[in-house]
């Protein structure tokens, strides 16, 4: 399996600020993916990073809220933008790994609370 | 709409119980079904089923597929209190490549 870091674990964060969350693979990987998690709540999917164009959102999310980027294969941010408390989620990101049908894998993920 | 619905919500257990964990989906486009338990904040991968009726196993963890019916079910035997833990299911497919979508869990509580 991939081993994933994620930077920052956790944050507290002021209402109307940005926070970035990175994430850092151990190999080159083509797909990587940032997912939500709300208190209480299951995980939902907000894009998909691609390589060297634009993260494909999916419904319900945007680019102006959550800008990602995707340098390289192994590394990828998500910007959480002008956060309100509706925001404090778990913020995790995973990889498509391995051949085949690839096995999803998750880093640690970034607690994050906005007051 | 993609959907995946896991059964029960929760489960309190004792140590030394047998469990079983229901997931039906229905994904467009089904490439997987996929087990991950989940402690504090990352899920950990433990299956992932793609062809019915076969077994998979890891120590007292089975899962198996029905792609007829479209459910999984996860097992675990001689539970432990390690074991408590929210247990995902999330299904592989629709339009967008790699997208998983998950069930709301099962929060499995297994006293000593």
């Amino acid at each position: 399996s991939a081993v994933i870091s994620q930077k920052p674990s956790r944050d507290i964060c002021q209402r109307g600020t940005s926070l970035t969350i990175q994430c850092q693979v151990d190999s080159q990987v083509t797909m990587m993916f940032w997912y939500r998690q709300q208190p209480g709540q299951s995980l939902t999917l907000i894009a998909t990073a691609n390589q060297g164009s634009e993260a494909t959102y999916e419904s319900g999310f945007v680019i102006d809220k959550f800008p990602i980027s995707r340098p390289n294969l192994t590394f990828s941010t998500l910007t959480v933008s002008n956060m309100s408390p509706e925001d404090s989620s778990i913020y995790l990101c995973s990889v498509d790994h391995g051949s085949g049908t690839k096995t999803q894998y998750f880093g640690p993920g970034t607690r994050l609370l906005v007051l | 709409e993609d959907k995946v619905v896991q059964s029960p919500l929760s489960l309190v257990v004792h140590e030394g119980d047998t469990v079983t964990l229901n997931c039906s989906y229905e994904v467009t486009n089904f490439r997987s079904l996929l087990w991950y338990k989940q402690e504090k904040k990352a899920p950990t991968f433990l299956f992932m089923l793609t062809s019915s009726g076969i077994e998979k196993k890891s120590g007292r963890l089975s899962s198996i597929l029905d792609k007829k019916e479209l459910f999984s079910i996860l097992n675990i035997t001689a539970t432990q209190t390690g074991d408590s833990a929210v247990y995902l299911c999330a299904s592989a497919g629709g339009t967008s490549y790699g997208k998983l979508t998950f069930g709301q869990g099962t929060i499995l509580t297994v006293h000593p």
